[in-house]
C-alpha cells in the first residue's frame, strides 16, 4: 500500500494563475481532507469530503474549491492564486466520519506564489 | 467552534531527560485527542491518541494524560533520543465540531546528544 499519495511535491506560480494538486489513497477510506499548514499556525483544515460524492467547507475555504472524483481520489483547485496561498498543503484520509479513528497524511505538496 | 492551544512553541532538551507538551481545549464536548509527530518535509503521523473516557494512555516512551474538567492534555516523552527531534502536534475532535479535527499550532521538540 502507497497509503495517500500527493502530487506535485513543489509547485511555483504566478498571482493569477490556476492549479490543481492531486491527493489518492489506497486504503479504502471514506472520508478525505485538504488541509494547509504555515509556520506558528498548526494545519488548518481547508475542504472535507465524508464520503464519496459530498463535500464542505473547513475553516478557510476562500479561493479553493475541490472535488470528490471517487472514493480514492480528491483535488484542490486554486483557480486565481494569490500570494496569501503560499503555503504546504496536505491531504489526509480516514477510515470513516467517526470521532475516533487515526487520520493518515500525504507528504505534502509545497505552493509558493509569487 | 473549537480552539486548541498549544506550549511551549519550541522545546529543547538533553538526551535522556523527559519532555512535556501542555495543549488546551475550549469544547468541553471534544471527546478524541490525537498526538501526531512531523519530521522534516514529511506529513504528520499519529503517535498517541486519547479518548474522552480515559484519563492516561501509555505507550513505551511515550503516554498522554488528559484532564476533562480542566480541558487540558498532555503529551510525556521520556528518556528522549535525538531522533524524537521533530515538530509535535496536538488536536481535539468531536463536541460541535463533529469530526473535523482542530490542531494545535505545534511544537518543535530538539533533543541534544
Amino acid at each position: 500500500n502507497a497509503g495517500v499519495t500527493q502530487t506535485p511535491k513543489f509547485q511555483v506560480l504566478k498571482t493569477g494563475q490556476s492549479m490543481t494538486l492531486q491527493c489518492a489513497q489506497d486504503m479504502n477510506h471514506n472520508s478525505m481532507y485538504w488541509y494547509r499548514q504555515d509556520p506558528g499556525m498548526g494545519l488548518r483544515l481547508i475542504y472535507y469530503s465524508a464520503s464519496e460524492g459530498t463535500t464542505d467547507k473547513g475553516e478557510v475555504p476562500n479561493g479553493y474549491n475541490v472535488s470528490r472524483l471517487n472514493k480514492r481520489e480528491f483535488s484542490l483547485r486554486l483557480e486565481s492564486a494569490a500570494p496569501s496561498q503560499t503555503s504546504v498543503y496536505f491531504c489526509a484520509s480516514q477510515t470513516s466520519r467517526g470521532q475516533g479513528n487515526e487520520q493518515f497524511f500525504g507528504p505534502g505538496t509545497r505552493l509558493t506564489v509569487l | 467552534g473549537e480552539n486548541v492551544e498549544q506550549h511551549p512553541s519550541t522545546l529543547s532538551v538533553q538526551e535522556g531527560d523527559s519532555a512535556v507538551i501542555k495543549c488546551t481545549y475550549s469544547d468541553s464536548a471534544s471527546n478524541y485527542f490525537p498526538w501526531y509527530k512531523q519530521e522534516l518535509g514529511k506529513g504528520p503521523q499519529l503517535i498517541i491518541d486519547i479518548r474522552s473516557n480515559v484519563g492516561e494512555k501509555k505507550d513505551q516512551r511515550i503516554a498522554v494524560t488528559l484532564n476533562k474538567t480542566a480541558k487540558h492534555f498532555s503529551l510525556h516523552i521520556t528518556e528522549t533520543q535525538p531522533e524524537d527531534s521533530a515538530v509535535y502536534f496536538c488536536a481535539a475532535r468531536g463536541g460541535t465540531g463533529g469530526f473535523k479535527t482542530i490542531f494545535g499550532a505545534g511544537t518543535r521538540l530538539f533533543v541534544k546528544a
